[in-house]
This record gives C-alpha cells, structure tokens and sequence, in this order.
C-alpha cells in the first residue's frame, strides 16, 4: 500500500534556526511530490511539485528537495509567520484519470521570536 | 481569480441526521476533489471528478456518503446519517485536470454530536 511518512510530527524553532522536514515514500509510479502549507482554519496551501530525483525548488526561505525515496523541506532563517502545518503528498500512478493524492500526517512547525 | 468557494464553514449536527456540504471550484477547472481531514492527519481522498463524470471513488463509503456535480461545475457532499467518526473538515480541490496542481478551499468543518 502506497505511503507517506513525515517527520518530525512537531518541531520548535527559534526564530533565525534553519532546519529540514522529512517526507518519505513508498509509492509504486511517483507521478509528482507535492508540499502544501496549512495555517490553522484553513485549507492546504500549494508551495511545491517536484517529479524526478534530484529536482530543487525554492521559494523564499523555504527548498525542496527530491531523492528517490524521500523529499526534504528546508527553511532558512525563518520567521515567525512560517508556523504552520507542512503537508507533504504524492500523486501515483493510476490507471482512468484518477490523480488524487495521498498525504502524510503533517509537521507540525512553531518559530519562536 | 477567485479561488475553491465552500459552504458553510461550520456545521453541528446531531448522529443520524443529514448534511450536505457545496463546493465551487476554480473557474475552468475540469476536476473537482473532495477530501476527509480528521482532527492531526493529513487529507483523505473521498471522490474525484472529471468535469460531471466520477473518476475515482474507491474511499467514498458508499453505503453513507453520495456526492454529484451537476453541469461539470458546483459539487455537493452528502452524509446520511451522520456518524460521530464523520466529525472532521471536508475540503474541496480543483485542477486543471491532468499534471496540473490541485488548490483547495477553505474547508466545512463538521461536527456530529
């Protein structure tokens, strides 16, 4: 069955401290890695797709890397304003059209001032 | 471009009642996604749509949940009845179709008493 793991499920940061969310994968026909953004009420927020291995992108403070069985979500310096929730999802293969995607849990992410 | 409309944000409901939640999608999105948010996961795929056609229902609980979306555009959910364990946040997406990225509306959020 098609998973997605993520990790840390909280993480605390003070404001300045750069560090890395995990999100791995055990899908059969990757069809696109996608990481969204979820402030409290709302609904996810689109940051990041990456489709192949060793693909980067980058917004702001925040990177996205792709390996071959896991992604990484890299802030730099950030802010108070980059709490939230970070989902991670991938889109598999699927015969007839269907391209739902399957999400993690979600972490958790708190920057202190 | 106005994004993913929901409505209502909230909704209380005692168990065994009905409810019925709408979703306008993004003007010119061919296909519309409805999820499942429980309180601490990420989101669940419910149904997909393909302009007025199902895609993919294979998580829908069928014997409980029905959804349509009449002339390829608006989409309504129902529950009936409503469980305790349907509490949780129904959230709305649409796309282009195809690679293309899905957004979301802000989300109903459901709760069966």
């Amino acid at each position: 069955e098609d998973q997605v793991t993520q990790s840390p499920e909280a993480l605390r940061l003070q404001e300045g401290e750069s560090s890395s969310l995990n999100c791995s994968y055990t899908v059969s026909g990757l069809r696109g890695l996608f990481w969204y953004r979820q402030d409290p009420g709302k609904g996810p927020e689109f940051l990041f797709t990456l489709y192949s291995a060793g693909e980067e992108k980058e917004k702001e403070r925040l990177k996205a890397t792709l390996t071959k069985k896991e992604s990484f979500l890299h802030i730099t310096a950030p802010k108070p304003e980059d709490s939230a929730t970070y989902l991670c999802a991938v889109r598999m293969y699927s015969g007839g059209g269907a391209d739902g995607l399957t999400f993690g849990k979600g972490t958790h992410l708190i920057i202190q001032p | 471009e106005a994004g993913v409309a929901q409505s209502p944000r909230y909704k209380i409901i005692e168990k065994r009642q009905s409810v019925a939640f709408w979703c306008n999608p993004i003007s010119g999105h061919a296909t519309l996604y409805w999820y499942q948010q429980i309180l601490g996961q990420g989101p669940k795929l419910l149904i997909q749509f393909q302009n007025n056609g199902v895609v993919d229902d294979s998580q829908l609980p069928k014997d409980r949940f029905s959804a349509e979306r009449l002339k390829g555009v608006d989409s309504t959910l129902k529950i009936q009845p409503a469980k305790l364990e349907d509490s949780a946040v129904y959230l709305c997406a649409s796309s282009k179709g195809g690679k293309e990225t899905q957004y979301f509306g802000p989300g109903t959020r459901l709760l069966v008493l």
